[in-house]
């Protein structure tokens, strides 16, 4: 089956400094990544939509400059949360659409940001 | 807007009881429906999807849905709890299979 991998798993960082996560479709080509920020004990919420080759589609609310995301291969999307700040502390899960198999999205398992 | 509700955001069932979680979503089409399964600090495992057919839809680790249109519902049922289902599972809805909207969740406890 279609396999994303995210990395890092879990990343502590400073206040002010910039972290990168990365989503990976290891066995599918992804035009469309998926951003989800997840608080404690709550939903999914889309951050943006990432595509292959053009500018990311932000959802209402999210900071386009504080979250870059960068979707330069059709196998590998990165979401770059600059000048973090605690608030930014939060779950973040990546998820790609595979036209291969016709099913919905495949999720990463998650990267653990906590800034100090 | 479209959205999902999923009523209960906490189920606790005995080992070997029925498991239902609910889920409504709001729309005058239906939508593509999933149930997702999350595991504490990890991302989602896809249980099962409806997008057209069959109401009845099976998924995996004996969990089922039926989309009922009437109600514009999608319960989560499975006939006899195990300890391993203890999770987080979400309910979620879209026109198409990339773009979804999520329910808050429902985290389900499994006694022995």
């Amino acid at each position: 089956g279609a396999v994303v991998s995210q990395h890092p798993s879990w990343v502590i960082c400073k206040s002010g400094t910039s972290v990168k996560i990365e989503c990976r479709s290891l066995d599918f080509q992804a035009t469309t990544m998926f951003w989800y920020r997840q608080f404690p004990k709550q939903s999914l919420m889309l951050m943006a939509t990432s595509n292959e080759g053009s500018k990311a589609t932000y959802e209402q609310g999210v900071e386009k400059d504080k979250f870059l995301i960068n979707h330069a291969s059709l196998t590998l999307s990165t979401l770059t949360v600059t000048s973090a700040h605690p608030e930014d502390s939060s779950f973040y899960i990546c998820s790609a659409f595979s036209s291969r198999d016709n099913s919905p999205l495949h999720f990463g398992n998650g990267t653990r940001l906590t800034v100090t | 807007a479209q959205s999902v509700t999923q009523l209960g955001s906490h189920v606790s069932v005995s080992e070997g009881a029925l498991v239902l979680l609910r889920c409504n979503y709001s729309s005058s089409v239906p939508p593509y429906l999933f149930w997702y399964v999350q595991y504490p600090n990890q991302g989602l495992q896809l249980l099962l999807k409806y997008t057209t057919g069959a109401t009845l839809v099976k998924g995996i680790n004996g969990f089922e849905a039926e989309f009922k249109k009437s109600e514009t519902s999608f319960h989560l049922t499975k006939p006899s709890a195990h300890m391993s289902d203890a999770a987080e599972y979400f309910c979620a809805a879209g026109y198409n299979t990339d773009k979804l909207i999520f329910g808050t969740g429902t985290r389900l406890q499994v006694f022995p």
